[in-house]
């Protein structure tokens, strides 16, 4: 099966630039997570949809961080304006439901100077 | 709040070496425990999952972790590594029943010398 597809792989901004990401879940799956992974850390979740409604987004900085999912398959994460803590790299992932494995995509590594 | 934490920052051996790296929890309720692999240049993967049942797990690549309740630990094993282990590995926990938020431990770089 096709994995997770993200784009773009690679971005480079300055500080309060805006910025988005895309992401292609496997098909079939209902839930989609974006997870934030700065370097030297983990993956912390930023946002989890169900379809297209929002499950968790706890974790989320609303100020500046916004995301979609719309028609419940593909999904955009939007951060504006960015900062320079935001540089990371972001991942999405889905799973078929909520109690199955996570299937990750490759990341997109955001560099803010 | 849950929480996971990751012994070992950094680990290096040489192959055929045997390899064990800790991972510890804090969750007061029934919880499913993961292990994911990151190859260089690659995206995340499982490497094995404990969701109840037989407390030791056996995953891909010759991977196994044991699942200890007393000690809230699930601690990653393999008897001999190989070159190709070179990864950086993942501990993640979610509540059972609950929306399947993964909590991930900080990470561990594993390098194996050939």
């Amino acid at each position: 099966e096709a994995g997770v597809a993200q784009s773009p792989r690679y971005k480079i901004i300055e500080k309060r630039q805006s910025v988005a990401f895309w992401c292609n879940p496997i098909s079939g799956h209902a839930t989609l997570y974006w997870y934030q992974q700065i370097l030297g850390q983990g993956p912390k979740l930023l946002i989890q949809f169900q379809n297209n409604g929002v499950v968790d987004d706890s974790q989320l900085p609303k100020d500046r961080f916004s995301a979609e999912r719309l028609k419940g398959v593909d999904s955009t994460l939007k951060i504006q304006p960015a900062k320079l803590e935001d540089s990371a790299v972001y991942l999405c992932a889905s799973s078929s439901d909520r109690s199955s494995p996570l299937h990750f995509g490759n990341g997109t590594r955001l560099t803010v100077t | 709040a849950q929480s996971v934490s990751q012994h070992n920052h950094h680990v290096i051996l040489s192959e055929a070496a045997s390899l064990e790296l800790g991972c510890n929890y804090s969750y007061g309720g029934t919880v499913n425990l993961f292990w994911y692999v990151q190859y260089p240049g690659q995206h995340l993967q499982l490497l094995l999952k404990y969701f109840s049942g037989d407390p030791l797990v056996k995953g891909i690549k010759g991977f196994e972790a044991e699942f200890i309740k007393s000690k809230f630990s699930f601690n990653l094993r393999k008897p001999s590594v190989q070159w190709s282990d070179t990864a950086e590995y993942f501990c993640a926990v979610n509540a059972r029943g609950n929306t399947g938020k993964l909590i991930f431990g900080q990470g561990t770089t594993l390098q194996v010398k050939p």
